[in-house]
């Protein structure tokens, strides 16, 4: 069966420090991959989507990039955070083909100082 | 683009039914979605509807569809204190390669013993 992992399950970083979170999907082969944010107000926002090797696509513009360096992981990672970077990051897959439906890790609480 | 929403708010008491609703803009979802999202957890996906149905039961879960009026909901029969959470409801925007979801702002369900 799929699973999906994300690390760390929270994290606490200052002002301008660097980021990096990851993503790793195990019992599937080329998943599409998605990151997303939920901020306090509960609505979840999608950040990027992957749906191959290096292929990355922005759904709004932010201070965060992500990576996919292999078929299974996915990075979101910021050179300098901001204050407004705090919130749950959660990660997704779905097959690769057609209207599936995403399943999702338990997600990475950021609070930033 | 699609637009999902959904009340923010419902109390009901153990044992009884509870209703979410959930309104849609946009008729072009191939799915739609229920997920779940315990407190601190990423979100659990309970059920989805082909937009064809007009409703889908798994065991205590109903999910009618009304095409015409754009609308979905979740019935929960025999309501448990576990079932307390937030329930998300979603559409799909598949184009190209990928599915993207767009969640309604999620319904908080409390259960009262």
């Amino acid at each position: 069966s799929q699973t999906i992992h994300q690390w760390p399950a929270t994290l606490v970083q200052p002002v301008g420090s660097p980021l990096s979170l990851e993503c790793t999907v195990e019992g599937t082969s080329n998943p599409n991959l998605y990151w997303y944010r939920q901020a306090a107000g509960r609505g979840l926002q999608l950040l990027f989507y992957s749906v191959g090797i290096g292929q990355i696509s922005s759904e709004v513009p932010q201070n965060l990039s992500a990576s996919r360096p292999q078929d299974r992981q996915f990075i979101l990672s910021s050179k300098k955070l901001l204050l407004s970077d705090s919130g749950f990051y959660l990660c997704a897959w779905s097959t690769g083909t057609g209207d599936q439906p995403q399943h999702f890790g338990d997600g990475t609480r950021l609070s930033i100082l | 683009g699609e637009d999902v929403e959904q009340s923010l708010f419902l109390s009901v008491r153990e044992g009884d039914s509870s209703v979410i609703n959930c309104t849609y803009t946009d008729s072009s979802s191939t799915y739609l979605y229920w997920y779940k999202q315990e407190p601190g957890a990423g979100l659990q996906l309970l059920t989805y509807i082909f937009s064809n149905m007009d409703m889908k039961q798994d065991q205590r879960l109903t999910v009618l569809l009304n095409k015409k009026d754009k609308h979905l909901s979740l019935r929960i029969a025999d309501t448990q204190t576990g079932d307390s959470a937030i329930y998300f409801c979603a559409g799909s925007n598949y184009g190209g390669a990928t599915n993207k979801l767009i969640f309604g702002t999620g319904t908080l369900l409390a259960v009262q013993p």
